[in-house]
């Protein structure tokens, strides 16, 4: 079955410092992946995917992520954190035919 | 604008009454699906539809309903059996055995009281 694994429940970075999200992931086949971010009260809005091609993927507001298959990761950055970046952010796998799953999410805090 | 729109956007309800969450799409997807989110437990699947008149359980299905007569529509019903009620709950949708993304809905908040 396919699962995924956001190993940090909460994050605080300072305003300006990089940030880097953990995402890890179970898919029986080659796996489409996705960053979504969420703000208190709101629906999901989706930063960046991945279905194949280059590794490194770019996504909106100056977010990228990188697929890993060896390590079946898919890690979420950013170089410098603004104070709107703070949000709950989503790790998702599945696509074409298949559910998506969602991992339990990473609350991030930007402090000044 | 095109969209996936849910309603109402909170609502209270009795323990033992059946409750009904309404959920439109106009980007023309096939596929429909409606989440659960609880605090510290991310998006749990209820339901999903890949075509009109089919749908499928999810991970969570018990104690709820849907329908799925039209395209647009994809309601959701949380029924007395549902134990624990209270959650938020967001509606999606995509094109069918397309690689592309899920587009959420606001969402709609119930409280069971």
């Amino acid at each position: 079955a396919q699962s995924v694994t956001q190993p940090d429940i909460h994050i605080t970075v300072s305003e300006g410092a990089s940030l880097e999200l953990r995402c890890n992931y179970s898919y029986g086949a080659t796996p489409y992946l996705f960053w979504y971010v969420q703000s208190p009260g709101q629906g999901l809005q989706l930063l960046l995917k991945y279905f194949s091609g280059d590794t490194l993927v770019q996504g909106i507001k100056g977010f990228e992520a990188e697929f890993k298959r060896s390590q079946s990761s898919f890690n979420l950055r950013k170089p410098s954190v603004h104070w709107s970046d703070a949000a709950e952010y989503f790790c998702a796998v599945g696509g074409g035919y298949q559910k998506v799953t969602f991992g339990t999410g990473t609350k991030l805090q930007v402090i000044p | 604008d095109g969209g996936i729109t849910q309603s109402p956007k909170y609502l209270f309800r009795k323990e033992g009454q059946n409750v009904t969450l309404s959920c439109e799409q106009n980007l023309n997807h096939d596929a429909m699906y409606w989440y659960r989110q609880d605090p510290g437990q991310g998006l749990r699947l209820i339901y999903y539809s890949q075509i009109v008149n089919d749908f499928q359980k999810g991970d969570i299905a018990e104690g709820y309903s849907v329908s799925r007569e039209k395209k647009e529509s994809f309601p959701l019903t949380v029924t007395s059996a549902q134990k624990n009620p209270t959650a938020f709950y967001l509606c999606a949708s995509r094109q069918k055995g397309n690689t592309g993304e899920l587009f959420f809905g606001e969402g709609s908040r119930l409280t069971v009281l």
